[in-house]
C-alpha cells in the first residue's frame, strides 16, 4: 500500500522560507512521478508543481521563481523549498506519487500558515 | 492555461437519485481527464481516469464520459457516503488545472 507522510508545515511570516517532505513508502519510490497540489481553507484544489522520474520539473506561474521541488530517491523523499513565502500561499498542501498522469495517491496533507 | 469549469456548482440530490456533473475544458483535451471526489478534512480521492476509467475500488454506481472538451460525470444511485465535492481535473497539458469542483449535498 503506497502511503505518503507530510511535514515541515506550520506558521510563518510574510517573505519567510519553508521546506516541506514527504516520506514514501509501500512502493518503488523512483518509478513514481510526484508532485504537490495546495487547498487554501475553505477553497478548491490548486496544482502547485510537479517533478517526473527523470527529475523535470513543473510549477504552477503563482509559484514559479519562489518554490524548488526536488526529490531524493535514495530516501524516498519528495521536498518543496518554499521562499518568499506570502499570505495567499496559505494552504493545506498535499503530497502526490503516481505512476502515469493523474493523481491516484495523496498524503494527508500538511498545513501551512503565512501571517504575521 | 486551460481552464477547466465545473457546473452546477451545487448539486442537491437525494439519496437513491441519479447526480449528473459537467465539467469543460477551454481547450480540447481528448480524453485526459480524471475525476476526484474530496470529503471535509479528507484528502481527495481518485475516482475515474482518462475520462471513463474507473480506479481501482470505486464502485461501479460511478460512472464518466466525454471527450475534448465537454465530460460527464455520473453517479447512479447517490449512497451517503457520495454527499462530497467532485473535482475534474485536466492532465493534457502544463499547468494542470482543476475546476473549483461541484458540491454534491442532500436535497
Amino acid at each position: 500500500e503506497v502511503q505518503l507522510l507530510e511535514s515541515g508545515g506550520g506558521l510563518i511570516q510574510p517573505g519567510g522560507s519553508l521546506r516541506l517532505s514527504c516520506a514514501g513508502s509501500g512502493f518503488t519510490f523512483n518509478t513514481y512521478a510526484l508532485g504537490w497540489v495546495r487547498q487554501a481553507p475553505g477553497k478548491g484544489l490548486e496544482w502547485v508543481s510537479s517533478i517526473s522520474r527523470n527529475a523535470d520539473t513543473h510549477y504552477a506561474d503563482s509559484v514559479k521563481g519562489r518554490f524548488t521541488i526536488s526529490r531524493d530517491n535514495s530516501k524516498s523523499t519528495l521536498s518543496l523549498q518554499m521562499d518568499s513565502l506570502r499570505v495567499e500561499d496559505t494552504a493545506v498542501y498535499f503530497c502526490l506519487a503516481y505512476p502515469q498522469y493523474y493523481y491516484d495517491n495523496w498524503g494527508q496533507g500538511t498545513l501551512v500558515t503565512v501571517s504575521s | 492555461e486551460i481552464v477547466m469549469t465545473h457546473s452546477p456548482a451545487t448539486l442537491p440530490v437525494s439519496p437513491g437519485e441519479r447526480a449528473t456533473l459537467s465539467c469543460r475544458a477551454s481547450q480540447r483535451i481528448n480524453t485526459n481527464l480524471a475525476w476526484y471526489q474530496q470529503k471535509p478534512g479528507q484528502a481527495p480521492r481518485l475516482l475515474i481516469y482518462g475520462a471513463s476509467t474507473r480506479a481501482t475500488g470505486v464502485p461501479a454506481r460511478f460512472s464518466g464520459s466525454g471527450s475534448g472538451t465537454e465530460f460527464t460525470l455520473t453517479i447512479s444511485s447517490l449512497q451517503s457516503e457520495d454527499f462530497a465535492v467532485y473535482y475534474c481535473q485536466q492532465y493534457y497539458s502544463w499547468p494542470r488545472t482543476f475546476g473549483h469542483g461541484t458540491k454534491v449535498e442532500v436535497k
